[in-house]
């Protein structure tokens, strides 16, 4: 089956810094990603729709110049998360759509996730 | 995209039938609807998508009413592995869009 792949699986950062979550389709191609964030308790969140080779579209809300995203390949997609504060502290999940089969498989697969904890 | 309502709990025990029902009474007719589920600190995983017919795939059933305006996910014996909240969408079968998540329903299983 398709399997996304995400690194780190957790991070620890201090106030301030930036962080890059990378988000891989192992074993397909995927000209679109979406990021995701979830808040404990809560439901996932959709951040933003990641396009290889163009720019990303962010949901209301999200800040694009706080969280950067680079679809630079066909298999990978990265999410920076800039001068990063407490309230930044999340889940972070992605997910990939296979480009290249069969209509009928045109799911979305979604990665393992990402916590993220900012000190 | 329709919105869909859930209940936000639910219990069963082990070995028997879990029923999550949900309901999608402004569903368009072009809209199929997923089931999605996420074990705790892990990404969704797919489990099962629907038109109006119902439909049965290893690991759950889907049932869509005859008017589609609710549905009800199956899992027809369920384990302990199976705790974890299930989200019910609809959206446009094959548009390559984003996924809207409700609330969900968090299933506990109990021994």
């Amino acid at each position: 089956g398709a399997v996304v792949s995400q690194h780190p699986s957790r991070v620890i950062c201090k106030s301030g810094t930036s962080v890059k979550i990378e988000c891989r389709s192992l074993d397909f191609q995927a000209t679109t990603m979406f990021w995701y964030r979830q808040f404990p308790k809560q439901s996932l969140m959709l951040m933003a729709t990641s396009n290889e080779g163009s720019k990303a579209t962010y949901e209301q809300g999200v800040e694009k110049d706080k969280f950067l995203i680079n679809h630079a390949s066909l298999t990978l997609s990265t999410l920076t998360v800039t001068s990063a504060h407490p309230e930044d502290s999340s889940f972070y999940i992605c997910s990939a759509i296979n480009s290249g089969g069969p209509s009928s498989y045109n799911e979305q697969f979604f990665g393992p996730g990402t916590r993220l904890t900012v000190l | 995209d329709a919105k869909t309502t859930q209940p936000p709990s639910m219990d069963c025990a082990e070995g028997r039938a879990a029923n999550l029902p949900c309901n999608h009474s402004t569903i368009s007719g072009n809209e199929y609807v997923y089931w999605y589920r996420q074990i705790h600190s892990q990404g969704p995983q797919y489990i099962i998508h629907g038109l109006k017919n119902n439909e049965t795939n290893e690991m759950a059933s889907l049932i869509i009413t005859e008017d589609r305006k609710s549905s009800t996910l199956i899992l027809p014996h369920a384990t302990l592995r199976d705790t974890a909240v299930y989200y019910c969408i609809v959206r446009v079968f094959n548009q390559g869009g984003k996924l809207i998540f409700g609330q969900g329903t968090e299933l506990s299983v109990k021994p």
